[in-house]
């Protein structure tokens, strides 16, 4: 189910380290992921997405990594810039369409 | 192409009032989703629509919430009766069709007083 009324987890890098992010999903039925980056005060901003006929994505320095067995996915950020720091969500879509968030993770670029 | 278009920004109402939000999906956009957002939490589901049908709306409270997302014109989220307990950010976000990328407009802040 969703996540939500925890604070939110923080991950905290060196700039020029990559950056792994981890997400837990509920339904072993979802079939279309995406991850979403929020900076303060604005709405989600898309970053990649993966289908679960794949278990692995590639785009501009980010990589999304889906494990079905352990209904997991992650996000990895290579070369994390402190543009990168925002709240990291993942989200995952059910049969009928409807997209489901995760708790979302912090992550914090230390100059 | 303008992206979501969220309305207003920045909402008051008093206690006891209504709040009408407005969201405005990309063009070719026919699916919908509203979210509910308190600070440093999670995105939580509330209504999903695709043109004139409420899809799935088990994240909406029983009571004094409706949305709807009419053949033409925006998709409005209604809270009646506001409480405070409804202060929070709502976004809403569009696909042209389920199972793909989604946009988020930029967030209503309704502050209850």
């Amino acid at each position: 189910g969703e996540n939500v009324g925890l604070h939110l987890p923080t991950l905290s890098v060196q700039e020029g380290d990559n950056s792994i992010i981890n997400c837990a999903y509920s339904n072993s039925a979802s079939d279309y992921f995406i991850w979403y980056k929020q900076e303060s005060g604005k709405g989600p901003q898309f970053i990649i997405d993966i289908r679960s006929n794949m278990d692995k994505r590639q785009g501009q320095r980010v990589t999304v990594l889906l494990n079905k067995t352990v209904k997991h996915l992650s996000l990895q950020i290579a070369a994390t810039q402190p543009g990168d720091s925002a709240v990291y969500f993942c989200a995952e879509t059910y049969n009928n369409n409807d997209m489901r968030f995760g708790a979302g993770t912090r992550l914090t670029v230390k100059p | 192409n303008a992206g979501v278009m969220q309305n207003p920004r920045h909402l008051v109402r008093r206690r006891g009032q209504e709040a009408r939000l407005r969201c405005s999906p990309m063009k070719g956009h026919s699916h919908v989703y509203w979210y509910r957002q308190l600070p440093e939490e999670g995105l939580k589901f509330m209504v999903y629509l695709q043109k004139e049908n409420i899809i799935d709306e088990s994240g909406m409270p029983k009571e004094r919430f409706s949305a709807e997302f009419p053949k033409e014109g925006p998709s409005i989220l209604r809270i009646q009766q506001v409480v405070r307990g409804d202060s929070a950010a709502y976004f809403c976000a569009s696909s042209p069709q389920g199972k793909t990328e989604a946009f988020f407009g930029q967030g209503t802040r309704l502050t209850v007083v």
